[in-house]
């Protein structure tokens, strides 16, 4: 199946500063990546659609100038946690379809192996 | 908005016992999908489902999709300690649109 590889897969970072995670298709070309973020023992809760080429869609409650996502190519995306706090510790993950590849059919997602933040 | 919830929340299940966890969205889906992650891990695709009442089955697994098309469910027989995670099903309002994830059902599987 296709692969999409996360890195780091763990931060530790003091408060105020920006961590940037990002997010590769290996072995397909995503023009759409999601961006999930789980706290512990918790459901995934999207946060926004990132587009290749283009802006990218926020869900409703999530910071823009918080979380800046960017997706120059059509293998990279990245998510940029700018003035990191505490409470934006999380285990944030992303995913992508391969539209390519025939499996778009199925719609399913491939997920990244995640990333740990962790703000002190 | 659109909201999946999922039944119940933890599982504690006796190795060898059967048992089915449920999904319920609270509008019409498009087709919906099921996905398991491992402690420490992160969501692997396990079927999607997109017809009225569709049933598919996968070894000891059975997923089903209701005929109105806003709930399913995940039925495990001998469950085996091989089925500890967490399943969470994912909702669609269109094909190819973005999915929303219930809370999931961590399941727990006593030798």
């Amino acid at each position: 199946g296709a692969v999409v590889s996360q890195h780091p897969s763990r931060v530790i970072c003091k408060s105020g500063t920006s961590v940037k995670i990002e997010c590769r298709s290996l072995d397909f070309q995503a023009t759409t990546m999601f961006w999930y973020r789980q706290f512990p023992k918790k459901s995934l809760m999207l946060m926004a659609t990132s587009n290749e080429g283009s802006k990218a869609t926020y869900e409703q409650g999530v910071e823009k100038d918080k979380f800046l996502i960017n997706h120059a190519s059509l293998t990279l995306s990245t998510l940029t946690v700018t003035s990191a706090h505490p409470e934006d510790s999380s285990f944030y993950i992303c995913s992508a379809r391969d539209y390519a590849s025939g499996r778009a059919g199925s719609g399913e997602l491939f997920f990244g192996e995640g990333s740990r933040l962790t703000v002190l | 908005g659109q909201q999946v919830m999922q039944i119940p929340q933890y599982q504690h299940v006796q190795e060898g016992e059967d048992f089915t966890t449920y999904c319920n969205s609270s509008t019409t889906l498009s087709n919906i999908q099921w996905y398991k992650q491992r402690p420490g891990g992160h969501p692997v695709f396990l079927i999607q489902l997109v017809k009225s009442g569709e049933v598919k089955k996968q070894k000891r697994l059975t997923f089903q999709f209701g005929e109105a098309k806003k709930n399913s469910s995940l039925h495990i027989t001998a469950t085996q300690t091989t089925d500890v995670g967490t399943y969470f099903c994912a909702g669609s309002k269109a094909a190819g649109n973005k999915l929303t994830f219930g809370g999931g059902t961590r399941v727990l599987v006593k030798p």
